[in-house]
Protein backbone atom coordinates (compact mmCIF):
# COMPACT_ATOMS: atom_id res chain seq x y z
CA UNK A 1 0.00 0.00 0.00
CA UNK A 2 1.02 3.75 0.36
CA UNK A 3 1.97 5.03 3.21
CA UNK A 4 4.23 8.51 4.44
CA UNK A 5 6.47 8.44 7.20
CA UNK A 6 7.48 11.38 8.66
CA UNK A 7 9.54 12.70 11.22
CA UNK A 8 8.26 13.18 15.06
CA UNK A 9 8.18 16.45 16.43
CA UNK A 10 7.99 18.72 17.83
CA UNK A 11 11.59 20.37 16.40
CA UNK A 12 12.89 23.66 18.28
CA UNK A 13 15.64 25.63 16.04
CA UNK A 14 17.24 28.72 17.07
CA UNK A 15 17.44 31.51 13.84
CA UNK A 16 19.41 30.31 11.17
CA UNK A 17 20.10 27.05 11.90
CA UNK A 18 19.91 24.13 10.00
CA UNK A 19 16.87 22.22 9.37
CA UNK A 20 16.20 18.56 8.32
CA UNK A 21 12.89 17.19 8.37
CA UNK A 22 12.86 13.25 7.60
CA UNK A 23 9.99 12.03 5.31
CA UNK A 24 10.29 8.17 4.06
CA UNK A 25 7.18 6.96 1.55
CA UNK A 26 5.87 3.78 0.43
CA UNK A 27 3.98 3.28 -2.42
CA UNK A 28 3.75 1.65 -5.92
CA UNK A 29 4.38 2.90 -8.94
CA UNK A 30 6.36 6.06 -8.96
CA UNK A 31 4.31 8.08 -7.40
CA UNK A 32 4.89 12.23 -6.91
CA UNK A 33 5.99 13.95 -3.72
CA UNK A 34 5.11 17.39 -2.12
CA UNK A 35 5.97 19.40 0.74
CA UNK A 36 3.01 21.24 2.94
CA UNK A 37 3.11 24.39 4.93
CA UNK A 38 0.44 24.71 7.80
CA UNK A 39 0.32 28.23 9.27
CA UNK A 40 -1.42 28.57 12.87
CA UNK A 41 -5.18 29.00 11.81
CA UNK A 42 -5.08 28.07 7.89
CA UNK A 43 -5.13 25.79 5.51
CA UNK A 44 -2.47 23.80 4.40
CA UNK A 45 -0.43 25.56 1.54
CA UNK A 46 2.21 23.77 -1.06
CA UNK A 47 5.82 24.31 -0.29
CA UNK A 48 7.36 22.54 -2.88
CA UNK A 49 6.97 19.42 -5.25
CA UNK A 50 8.78 16.61 -7.06
CA UNK A 51 7.39 14.38 -9.76
CA UNK A 52 10.20 11.81 -10.56
CA UNK A 53 13.54 10.33 -9.30
CA UNK A 54 16.37 12.68 -8.56
CA UNK A 55 13.93 15.77 -8.97
CA UNK A 56 14.55 18.64 -6.56
CA UNK A 57 11.85 20.54 -5.40
CA UNK A 58 12.90 23.85 -4.06
CA UNK A 59 11.00 27.06 -2.93
CA UNK A 60 11.77 29.84 -0.35
CA UNK A 61 14.92 28.53 0.60
CA UNK A 62 13.30 25.15 1.18
CA UNK A 63 14.47 21.85 -0.87
CA UNK A 64 14.03 18.61 -0.95
CA UNK A 65 15.30 16.18 -3.35
CA UNK A 66 13.05 12.55 -4.26
CA UNK A 67 15.47 9.96 -3.82
CA UNK A 68 13.84 6.65 -5.12
CA UNK A 69 16.83 4.15 -3.78
CA UNK A 70 16.48 5.47 -0.52
CA UNK A 71 12.53 5.91 -0.57
CA UNK A 72 12.76 9.61 0.84
CA UNK A 73 12.03 12.75 0.51
CA UNK A 74 13.89 15.14 3.07
CA UNK A 75 12.78 18.48 4.14
CA UNK A 76 16.03 20.68 4.04
CA UNK A 77 16.79 24.69 5.06
CA UNK A 78 19.99 26.07 5.55
CA UNK A 79 19.07 29.23 7.76
CA UNK A 80 16.08 29.24 9.42
CA UNK A 81 13.87 32.36 10.44
CA UNK A 82 11.33 32.78 12.91
CA UNK A 83 8.79 33.07 10.42
CA UNK A 84 9.38 29.14 9.24
CA UNK A 85 7.85 28.43 12.70
CA UNK A 86 5.10 26.08 11.18
CA UNK A 87 3.54 22.59 10.49
CA UNK A 88 5.33 20.75 7.50
CA UNK A 89 3.26 17.66 6.12
CA UNK A 90 5.09 15.56 3.73
CA UNK A 91 2.62 13.85 1.30
CA UNK A 92 2.97 11.65 -1.75
CA UNK A 93 0.57 11.03 -5.01
CA UNK A 94 0.71 7.67 -6.72
CA UNK A 95 0.24 7.48 -9.93
CA UNK A 96 -2.65 4.70 -9.66
CA UNK A 97 -5.85 6.19 -8.10
CA UNK A 98 -6.02 9.67 -7.17
CA UNK A 99 -5.56 9.67 -3.30
CA UNK A 100 -3.29 11.89 -1.95
CA UNK A 101 -1.24 10.42 1.35
CA UNK A 102 -0.17 12.75 4.13
CA UNK A 103 2.44 11.91 6.87
CA UNK A 104 1.01 13.20 10.39
CA UNK A 105 3.03 16.19 10.60
CA UNK A 106 6.08 17.97 12.25
CA UNK A 107 6.02 21.12 14.21
CA UNK A 108 8.33 23.58 13.69
CA UNK A 109 9.09 26.36 16.37
CA UNK A 110 12.03 28.73 15.39
CA UNK A 111 12.97 31.00 18.73
CA UNK A 112 15.04 34.05 17.69
CA UNK B 1 -4.38 30.84 -4.63
CA UNK B 2 -6.70 28.59 -5.72
CA UNK B 3 -10.22 29.77 -5.30
CA UNK B 4 -11.73 27.33 -2.74
CA UNK B 5 -14.21 28.78 0.01
CA UNK B 6 -15.35 26.81 2.72
CA UNK B 7 -18.19 27.21 5.09
CA UNK B 8 -19.36 27.77 7.52
CA UNK B 9 -15.80 28.95 8.96
CA UNK B 10 -16.45 28.29 12.33
CA UNK B 11 -19.80 25.83 13.74
CA UNK B 12 -20.80 24.82 17.39
CA UNK B 13 -23.68 22.25 17.41
CA UNK B 14 -25.53 19.61 19.94
CA UNK B 15 -24.65 15.91 19.72
CA UNK B 16 -27.61 14.39 17.55
CA UNK B 17 -28.01 17.36 15.47
CA UNK B 18 -27.86 17.11 11.49
CA UNK B 19 -24.35 19.15 10.18
CA UNK B 20 -23.78 20.00 6.57
CA UNK B 21 -20.37 21.73 5.33
CA UNK B 22 -19.94 23.17 2.14
CA UNK B 23 -17.18 23.57 0.22
CA UNK B 24 -16.73 25.57 -2.96
CA UNK B 25 -14.21 25.68 -5.92
CA UNK B 26 -14.09 28.29 -8.82
CA UNK B 27 -11.05 26.42 -10.59
CA UNK B 28 -13.38 23.48 -12.62
CA UNK B 29 -11.24 20.61 -10.83
CA UNK B 30 -12.26 17.40 -11.39
CA UNK B 31 -11.53 16.00 -7.41
CA UNK B 32 -12.36 16.89 -4.45
CA UNK B 33 -11.48 16.15 -0.93
CA UNK B 34 -12.89 16.35 2.12
CA UNK B 35 -10.12 15.83 5.69
CA UNK B 36 -10.40 15.66 8.99
CA UNK B 37 -7.39 17.00 10.79
CA UNK B 38 -6.96 16.01 14.69
CA UNK B 39 -4.09 15.81 16.93
CA UNK B 40 -1.55 13.18 16.66
CA UNK B 41 -3.60 12.23 13.61
CA UNK B 42 -2.58 14.35 10.69
CA UNK B 43 -4.61 14.37 8.23
CA UNK B 44 -6.92 11.60 7.33
CA UNK B 45 -9.51 11.51 4.57
CA UNK B 46 -13.11 10.90 4.93
CA UNK B 47 -14.82 10.84 1.09
CA UNK B 48 -13.88 12.62 -2.11
CA UNK B 49 -15.26 12.96 -5.19
CA UNK B 50 -13.80 12.14 -8.77
CA UNK B 51 -16.51 13.75 -10.76
CA UNK B 52 -20.71 14.87 -10.27
CA UNK B 53 -22.26 12.33 -8.53
CA UNK B 54 -19.06 10.04 -7.80
CA UNK B 55 -18.03 9.93 -5.08
CA UNK B 56 -15.79 7.16 -2.61
CA UNK B 57 -14.84 6.60 0.78
CA UNK B 58 -11.88 7.21 2.31
CA UNK B 59 -10.69 5.88 5.96
CA UNK B 60 -12.58 7.30 8.00
CA UNK B 61 -15.85 8.07 6.42
CA UNK B 62 -18.36 6.34 9.23
CA UNK B 63 -21.00 8.73 10.19
CA UNK B 64 -20.39 10.76 7.12
CA UNK B 65 -22.00 11.32 3.69
CA UNK B 66 -20.97 14.10 0.46
CA UNK B 67 -23.09 14.78 -2.58
CA UNK B 68 -21.88 16.60 -5.26
CA UNK B 69 -24.44 17.61 -7.90
CA UNK B 70 -22.29 20.27 -9.63
CA UNK B 71 -18.45 20.73 -10.20
CA UNK B 72 -17.78 23.33 -7.99
CA UNK B 73 -19.86 22.42 -5.10
CA UNK B 74 -18.69 19.33 -2.51
CA UNK B 75 -21.14 19.02 0.90
CA UNK B 76 -20.20 17.01 3.63
CA UNK B 77 -23.10 15.86 5.79
CA UNK B 78 -23.04 14.71 9.03
CA UNK B 79 -26.11 12.84 9.91
CA UNK B 80 -26.30 13.02 13.31
CA UNK B 81 -23.70 14.07 15.22
CA UNK B 82 -21.38 13.07 17.88
CA UNK B 83 -18.50 13.97 20.01
CA UNK B 84 -15.83 12.22 18.29
CA UNK B 85 -16.51 14.39 15.05
CA UNK B 86 -15.36 17.60 16.93
CA UNK B 87 -12.76 18.34 14.60
CA UNK B 88 -11.20 20.93 12.17
CA UNK B 89 -12.51 19.91 8.67
CA UNK B 90 -10.48 20.95 5.25
CA UNK B 91 -11.53 20.51 1.63
CA UNK B 92 -9.09 19.99 -1.12
CA UNK B 93 -9.22 20.18 -4.72
CA UNK B 94 -7.26 18.33 -7.36
CA UNK B 95 -6.69 17.96 -10.90
CA UNK B 96 -6.10 14.41 -10.77
CA UNK B 97 -3.21 12.03 -10.44
CA UNK B 98 -2.22 12.35 -14.57
CA UNK B 99 -2.01 15.88 -14.08
CA UNK B 100 0.62 15.28 -11.25
CA UNK B 101 -1.05 18.25 -9.64
CA UNK B 102 -0.92 19.24 -6.49
CA UNK B 103 -3.85 19.32 -3.90
CA UNK B 104 -4.97 22.85 -2.81
CA UNK B 105 -6.55 23.24 0.52
CA UNK B 106 -9.18 25.59 1.94
CA UNK B 107 -8.99 27.24 5.40
CA UNK B 108 -10.86 24.88 7.24
CA UNK B 109 -13.98 24.65 9.15
CA UNK B 110 -13.59 24.56 12.94
CA UNK B 111 -16.63 22.28 14.15
CA UNK B 112 -17.50 21.37 17.71
CA UNK B 113 -19.71 19.34 18.94
CA UNK B 114 -21.14 19.68 22.52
Amino acid sequence: GNSVTQMEGPVTLSEEAFLTINCTYTATGYPSLFWYVQYPGEGLQLLLKATKADDKGSNKGFEATYRKETTSFHLEKGSVQVSDSAVYFCALLANTGNQFYFGTGTSLTVIP
Amino acid sequence: DAGITQSPRHKVTETGTPVTLRCHQTENHRYMYWYRQDPGHGLRLIHYSYGVKDTDKGEVSDGYSVSRSKTEDFLLTLESATSSQTSVYFCAISGGALSNQPQHFGDGTRLSIL
